[in-house]
């Protein structure tokens, strides 16, 4: 069976250093999403693409956070610069007729 | 605003025994209503999902009850194993595509 596709597993990192996830969802997906999820509390949706056009970012602190999807297959999310409250999984999902698959997400660590 | 609110935030069970959760929402907008598992590591799976236009949904072990009146909504595992010892999330949907919204988990621990 197809799976969304995440790299690095895990990533350690200093604040102000900068960060980047990159998520490769099923193949011919559209909808892709980045969802950050903290220690003990459920994913909450950071940004939302359809195709290469960003549908929902509302909850990304844009100030430190970009997310991209150029060709509008693979994505990258970008953290720049990291601070602690930073530290959290960060999940990429991809969507198709309503079925949503995630992939395995990355850990990030910000000391 | 927590717009999908679920409980317990932890449960233990005996082998054998039945789990059960409880999620609450408050947008009736909502019109898909999946569980996920989530085994530590690992991203969330699809575990079931229901609509609101049915009471109840069974997949082997694994049944949805659904109160549309009440805006509730509860995932019960039959016969618990160990191997069920994961975190549950509820979730809702307000027209598939869109935004999935995340209760805040259940861990659950099936004791042998």
């Amino acid at each position: 069976e197809a799976e969304v596709a995440q790299s690095p597993r895990y990533k350690i990192t200093e604040k102000s250093q900068a960060v980047a996830f990159w998520c490769d969802p099923i193949s011919g997906h559209a909808t892709l999403y980045w969802y950050r999820q903290i220690l003990g509390q459920g994913p909450e949706l950071l940004v939302q693409f359809q195709d290469e056009s960003v549908v929902d970012d509302s909850q990304l602190p844009k100030d430190r956070f970009s997310a991209e999807r150029l060709k509008g297959v693979d994505s990258t999310l970008k953290i720049q610069p990291a601070e602690l409250g930073d530290s959290a999984m960060y999940l990429c999902a991809s969507s198709e007729q309503g079925r949503w698959f995630f992939g395995p997400g990355t850990r990030l660590t910000v000391l | 605003q927590q717009q999908v609110k679920q409980s317990p935030q932890s449960l233990i069970v005996q082998k054998g025994g039945i789990s059960i959760i409880n999620c609450a929402y408050e947008n009736t907008a909502f019109d898909y209503f999946p569980w996920y598992q989530q085994f530590p590591g690992k991203g969330p799976a699809l575990l079931i999902a229901i609509r609101p236009d049915v009471s109840e949904k069974k997949e082997g072990r694994f049944t949805i009850s659904f109160n549309k009146s009440a805006k509730q909504f509860s995932l019960h595992i039959m016969d618990s194993q160990p191997g069920d010892s994961a975190t549950y999330f509820c979730a809702a949907v307000y027209n598939q595509g869109g935004k999935l919204i995340f209760g805040q988990g259940t861990e659950l621990s099936v004791k042998p």
